[in-house]
């Protein structure tokens, strides 16, 4: 059973550039949240979308959007890229039994903007 | 407003001997989880032990427990007979919300065991 995966590994764009990162949930997971991780910081969350809408949003200006798929999968975009961007972005998913309170998260996808 | 706060910024133990991670949180919500997540050098956050506010005994799983202290908002992070591998970064969390769940973390602390 494939757990959450991330897509790239790494990426390196120049400042004023446009992202797009690249999430699948684990199996059985319906709900994708996106988090940023500073160096040496936790990560802060950016949004979370279920049923391919966006249901709650963290402190993140409008450069970073997002979507999710009728497969559960999700898109994290981020335009006009700032030195600041450069990050871990971390994807987590949740089960769809609510009973369970786990997030489950990816290997994260290293950005580095130049 | 949801914090936690990790005051350890890293910690050492020796290989065999128990440790413990501090993690006080503020919340005004009377529903709330409280979550610990191990970071390697890799990246990937993964999931180590999880108490709920309602839950009256404290969370374990393994090498883990989870020492909850509700009346002074603190959920300490114990680990018995500390491995080498155990050497990474921790992180505290809260759920917060209801419905749609996100986590706050804290700011992290470094195990580093030593043999």
């Amino acid at each position: 059973d494939a757990g959450v995966t991330q897509s790239p590994t790494h990426l390196i764009k120049t400042r004023g550039q446009q992202v797009t990162l690249r999430c699948s949930p684990k199996s059985g997971h319906d709900t994708v949240s996106w988090y940023q991780q500073a160096l040496g910081q936790g990560p802060q969350f950016i949004f979370q979308y279920y049923e391919e809408e966006e249901r709650q949003r963290g402190n993140f200006p409008d450069r970073f959007s997002g979507h999710q798929f009728p497969n559960y999968s999700s898109e994290l975009n981020v335009n006009a890229l700032l030195l600041g961007d450069s990050a871990l972005y971390l994807c987590a998913s949740r089960p769809r039994d609510r009973s369970s309170y786990e997030q489950y998260f990816g290997p994260g996808t290293r950005l580095t903007v130049t | 407003a949801q914090k936690i706060t990790q005051t350890q910024p890293g910690m050492f133990v020796q290989e065999k001997e128990a440790v413990t991670l501090d993690c006080t949180y503020d919340t005004s919500d009377q529903s709330y989880g409280l979550f610990w997540y191990k970071q390697p050098s890799s990246g990937e956050m993964i999931f180590l032990i999880y108490q709920g506010s309602y839950d009256e005994q404290n969370a374990t799983e393994g090498r883990y427990s989870l020492n909850f202290q509700k009346a002074r908002k603190s959920a300490n992070l114990v680990i018995s007979a500390s491995q080498l591998g155990d050497s990474a970064m921790y992180f505290c969390a809260m759920r917060v919300g209801t419905g749609f769940q996100k986590l706050v973390f804290g700011t992290g602390t470094r195990l580093l065991v030593s043999p």
